[in-house]
């Protein structure tokens, strides 16, 4: 079957470091993505990962271990708008399957 | 820029009204998908299409229909709407890449229905 676990809820303070991890089980692997979605809008693409190793664009970073179907995005220098959902995805044999979603709050 | 867009923002509906909601994208991408997003449910595939006149039961298709007459246009249908389909409708697309791969998802702005 397919499955994609992620963390309900986080909250972290501005200008901290936080990592959302997202452990998948899915039928073949052709990629892991991950999406933010701010509350009433539609999710916006933030990375993308086929290979181990980790993906660094600007505050946020993206990390993949294959063998152990295990993700993780790192959000740097956390800003008040950084406040949204993250969606972890992955591709396999079938459309993507999305996990539930991380709600994250950034406090002052 | 990808842009997706959908024909409604919100919509109200009564029970057992037929519901269309129209998805429009205009960078010429093969794949087409619905999805419906709930609270603590994440987002569902409802169906999709990965080309005009196709189309694929995703994982809650009951009560829905979809149409793909043009290559850029994909119409999620409520046949007769009820109270349990209040939710977000989403459309997204993406181009198809090699050995059945597809590109990144790019999302509307989604519909937020409501069924009296």
């Amino acid at each position: 079957g397919q499955n994609i676990d992620q963390p309900t809820e986080m909250t972290a303070t501005e200008g901290a470091i936080v990592q959302i991890n997202c452990t998948y089980q899915t039928s073949g692997f052709n990629g892991l993505f991950w999406y933010q979605q701010h509350a009433g809008e539609a999710p916006t693409f933030l990375s993308y990962n086929v290979l181990d190793g980790l993906e660094e664009k600007g505050r946020f970073s993206s990390f993949l271990s294959r063998s152990k179907g295990y993700s993780y995005l790192l959000l740097k220098e956390l800003q008040m708008k950084d406040s949204a959902s993250y969606l972890c995805a992955v591709e396999g044999n079938t459309p993507l399957v999305f996990g539930k979603g991380t709600r994250l709050s950034v406090i002052a | 820029d990808v842009k997706v867009t959908q024909s409604s923002r919100y919509l109200v509906k009564r029970t057992g009204e037929k519901v269309f909601l129209e998805c429009v994208q205009d960078m010429d991408h093969e794949n087409m998908f619905w999805y419906r997003q709930d609270p603590g449910l994440g987002l569902r595939l409802i169906y999709f299409s990965y080309d005009v006149k196709m189309k694929e039961k995703g994982d809650i298709p009951e009560g829905y229909s979809v149409s793909r007459e043009k290559k850029e246009r994909f119409s999620l249908i409520l046949e007769s709407a009820s109270t349990n389909q209040t939710s977000m409708y989403l459309c997204a697309s993406s181009l198809s890449l090699e050995r059945g791969r597809q590109e990144t998802q790019y999302f509307g702005p989604g519909t937020r229905l409501l069924v009296l």
